[in-house]
Formats: structure tokens, C-alpha cells, sequence
């Protein structure tokens, strides 16, 4: 069965700093791994990864995707409180589908 | 360019009662999916539309139905309301097999 799993679950830390959140995946004929950033209501687009190794940046934000490991990581470098938010990971199939299968998602809370 | 956009926002309906749902996708998209999200589940996908055509069902009971119309709109219905359906509905459009755009969700309640 298809699955994605994203760690950690939870994070808090405080304005300034690093984070690495993690997104592995179990899927027939991947296609795209994507990140969305849900604050209250829809979950807003950051980035579409299709090729391992690629680094996609914006701004304090990047992400990367290792297809061998099957695995992602999304980078916030000097976090603000603007960026607290729940952190999806969906992954998409080669099929003729778009349906994303969503991991639960990395609740990142940041204080001032 | 417009997002996309769901009517309504917010309802409240109680058990056994019908609901049906409107989802307009960003101009020129012709794929639209469903989602349902709650706190213990997450985003699990519902149904997938192209063309006016179901492409994808995921695993929710046949309580759960949707179409697309030719303008690609799109309205999803659930009849027979059971408390469990209370969650927030999610509609999604594409271009086919490109990055989903999200809207702002249509939050149901049944009491």
C-alpha cells in the first residue's frame, strides 16, 4: 500500500532557528513529491520535486529529493513566527491520476 | 488569476440529512480532486475528475459522490450524514499531472 511518512510530527523552536522537516515515501511509479504549508484553512504550494539531487530554493525555504532513498527534506533557515504552520508532503504517481497521497503532516511552531 | 473557489464555507447539517458541495477550479484547469481532512486522518483523497470523467475513487463509501460539469466546475455530495462526516472538504485543481492548487475548503459540521 502507498504511504508517506513525515517526521517529525511536532516541533517547536525558537525565531532564528534551523529546521529540517522529513518526508519518506512508499509508492508505485513515483512521479512528484510535493510540499504544502497549511496555516488555517488550504494548504498553500511551495515546491514540486520530480528529479533526485535538485535543490529547489525560496527565499529562507529549500527542499530536496532523493529518489534512491526514497525520501525528502524541506529546510527553514532562521525561522519567524510567520512560518508556524502544519508542513505536508504529498506524493503523486506516474498513472494517469492526479491524486496526491498526503503524509499526516510536521506541526512547526515557532517562538518569538 | 482567480484561485479556486468553494461554496459554501461553512455548513452545519444533522445526521441523515444531504449535503452537496461546489468547487470552481483556476481558469483552464481541467482536473479537480476531493479531499477530506480531520484531525485523526489527515488529507485523504476522495475523487478525482478530468474531462467531466471520475478518473480516480478513493476508499470512502458510496454515501460519497461527485461530478464535473463542462466549464469544469465541480460539485461533490454526501447523502445519508453520519457524525463521522464532519471534517473539512477540500477541493484541489490542475492542470492534468502539474502542481495542485488548494482552496479554501468547505468546513462541514454534523450534529
Amino acid at each position: 500500500e502507498d504511504k508517506v511518512v513525515q517526521s517529525p510530527l511536532s516541533l517547536v523552536v525558537h525565531e532564528g532557528d534551523t529546521v529540517t522537516l522529513n518526508c519518506s515515501y512508499e509508492v508505485t511509479n513515483f512521479r512528484s513529491l510535493l510540499w504544502y504549508k497549511q496555516e488555517k484553512k488550504a494548504p498553500t504550494f511551495l515546491f514540486m520535486l520530480t528529479s533526485s539531487g535538485i535543490e529547489k530554493k525560496s527565499g529562507r525555504l529549500s527542499s530536496i529529493l532523493d529518489k534512491k532513498e526514497l525520501f525528502s527534506i524541506l529546510n527553514i533557515t532562521a525561522t519567524q513566527t510567520g512560518d508556524s504552520a502544519v508542513y505536508l508532503c504529498a506524493v503523486g504517481s506516474t498513472y494517469n491520476t492526479d491524486k496526491l497521497i498526503f503524509g499526516t503532516g510536521t506541526r512547526l511552531q515557532v517562538f518569538p | 488569476k482567480a484561485g479556486v473557489t468553494q461554496t459554501p464555507r461553512y455548513l452545519i447539517k444533522t445526521r441523515g440529512q444531504q449535503v452537496t458541495l461546489s468547487c470552481s477550479p483556476i481558469s483552464g484547469h481541467r482536473s479537480v480532486s476531493w479531499y477530506q481532512q480531520t484531525p485523526g486522518q489527515g488529507l485523504q483523497f476522495l475523487f478525482e475528475y478530468f474531462s467531466e470523467t471520475q478518473r480516480n475513487k478513493g476508499n470512502f463509501p458510496g454515501r460519497f459522490s461527485g461530478r464535473q460539469f463542462s466549464n469544469s466546475r465541480s460539485e461533490m455530495n454526501v447523502s445519508t450524514l453520519e457524525l463521522g462526516d464532519s471534517a473539512l472538504y477540500l477541493c484541489a485543481s490542475s492542470r492534468a499531472q502539474e502542481t495542485q492548487y488548494f482552496g479554501p475548503g468547505t468546513r462541514l459540521l454534523v450534529l
